[in-house]
């Protein structure tokens, strides 16, 4: 199946600071890929959907200028968090979308393992 | 309104024991996609099953299957024979459309199953 890997899978950082959290498809190419934001025993909120080689579609009431999104290549997407705070301390999972056929009739999204970030 | 709703905050099984996760949806697009997805304690989100509108017949993947009832906008995961390692977190998931759109969550259901 297809494989989705995220690097780091926690950090620790001091209010302020900026992260960078990387997505990678490892064995597909993905056009697509989405960041979700998930507080704990809460559901998955969609951040942004990044599409390779554009810019990044933001949800409504997520801020651009702090979660800055790159999709550079077709395997790889990074999450910035600018200026980090505690309250965006959370869980971010990235996902790619992978198309069993042309038509995209199926259009899994297949997640990674999630980044635990912890704003001190 | 909410567009996925997954009603059982939590559900108790036992082991070998078959268990329906319950999951309802709205949509006015004839076009939509189902999912279910798992994810343990380790926080990775795995999928399992996925159903079409259109598809004819219920979707099955091993020991999920899905209980697709169009007209109630139901999609109910029925999980056979459950086993220690199926607890956790399951979430019910719907794409509106025919593909090139973002998928929308429910809230989830804990699921544990107990020896």
């Amino acid at each position: 199946g297809a494989v989705v890997s995220q690097h780091p899978s926690w950090v620790i950082c001091k209010s302020g600071t900026s992260v960078k959290i990387e997505c990678r498809s490892l064995d597909f190419q993905a056009t697509t890929m989405f960041w979700y934001r998930q507080f704990p025993k809460q559901s998955l909120m969609l951040m942004a959907t990044s599409n390779e080689g554009s810019k990044a579609t933001y949800e409504q009431g997520v801020e651009k200028d702090k979660f800055l999104i790159n999709h550079a290549s077709l395997t790889l997407s990074t999450l910035t968090v600018t200026s980090a705070h505690p309250e965006d301390s959370s869980f971010y999972i990235c996902s790619a979308r992978d198309f069993l056929d042309n038509s995209g009739t199926r259009d899994t999204q297949y997640f990674g393992p999630g980044t635990r970030l912890t704003v001190l | 309104a909410q567009k996925i709703t997954q009603t059982q905050p939590g559900m108790f099984v036992q082991e070998k024991e078959a268990v329906t996760l319950d999951c309802t949806y709205d949509t006015s697009d004839p076009s939509y996609g189902l999912f279910w997805y798992k994810q343990p304690s380790s926080g990775e989100m795995i999928f399992l099953i996925y159903q079409g509108s259109y598809d004819q017949q219920n979707a099955t993947e091993g020991r999920y299957s899905l209980n697709f009832q169009k007209a109630r906008k139901s999609a109910n995961l029925v999980i056979s024979a459950s086993q220690l390692g199926d607890s956790a977190m399951y979430f019910c998931a719907m794409r509106e459309g025919s593909g090139y759109s973002t998928l929308t969550f429910g809230k989830g259901t804990m699921l544990l199953v107990s020896p």
